[in-house]
């Protein structure tokens, strides 16, 4: 049973850079048409999808948030990670990490537990 | 970015019911519409996939329907885990976007 696991800081100051990884259990993260995605959540609010890459390293982003993300993946970790830079309040969140099928229909089927980041001084 | 928008924001309902919560996007999105619940503290569990798919282990109580712009998720014979916020999100172009998402409560 493939298993998704966020790790990271629970705090984050402003201005810093936000960092979480995602290990994933029970599947190879070189699977072709996967896709492994972070979306986050803000207390209270709806899903906000971060972006995606491919064992490969191609990457994709959301444009609201391309100059401060990247996203990278260590496949002989089988982990996949994300960096979000010059926090704000405004980024506290419960971050996930997700698989996309990226065939026709694509769609999100396994997802982590979330883990809730702070951004504070 | 193409905007989800659901309908009602908070439905009321009682075990035993049947629900519909809508789901609009701004611009036609084919079938590439996925449907996902949420109960508080949990991470987010996919139901629906490509407007009207149940994905594998979901009861058949869940059914999608619709294309284009316009998508519907019902819900038979409520029970009390059925009690959570339904989200609709379109998988037709990035940034994939989320509707607001249906808080289902009792």
């Amino acid at each position: 049973q493939l298993q998704l696991r966020e790790s990271g800081p629970g705090v984050v100051k402003p201005s810093e850079t936000l960092s979480l990884t995602c290990t994933v259990s029970g599947d190879s993260i070189t699977s072709s048409s996967y896709y492994w995605d972070w979306i986050r959540q803000a207390p209270g609010k709806g899903l906000e999808w971060i972006g995606s890459i491919y064992y490969s390293g191609h990457t994709v982003y959301n444009p609201s948030l391309k100059s401060r993300v990247a996203i990278s993946v260590d496949t002989s970790k089988n982990q996949f990670s994300l960096r979000l830079s010059s926090v704000t309040a405004a980024d506290t969140a419960v971050f996930y990490c997700a698989r996309r099928f990226d065939s026709w229909p694509n769609y999100f089927d396994y997802w982590g537990l979330g883990t809730l980041v702070t951004v504070s001084s | 970015d193409i905007q989800m928008t659901q309908s009602p924001s908070t439905l009321s309902a009682s075990v035993g019911d049947r629900v519909t919560i809508s789901c609009r996007a701004s611009q036609s999105i084919s079938t590439y519409l996925n449907w996902y619940q949420q109960i508080p503290g949990k991470a987010p569990k996919l139901l629906i996939y490509a407007a009207s798919s149940v994905q594998s282990g979901v009861p058949s109580k869940f059914r999608g329907s619709g294309s284009g712009t316009d998508f519907t998720l019902t819900i038979t014979s409520l029970q009390p885990e059925d009690f959570a916020t339904y989200y609709c999100q379109q998988s037709y172009t990035t940034p994939y976007t989320f509707g607001p998402g249906t808080k289902v409560d009792i």
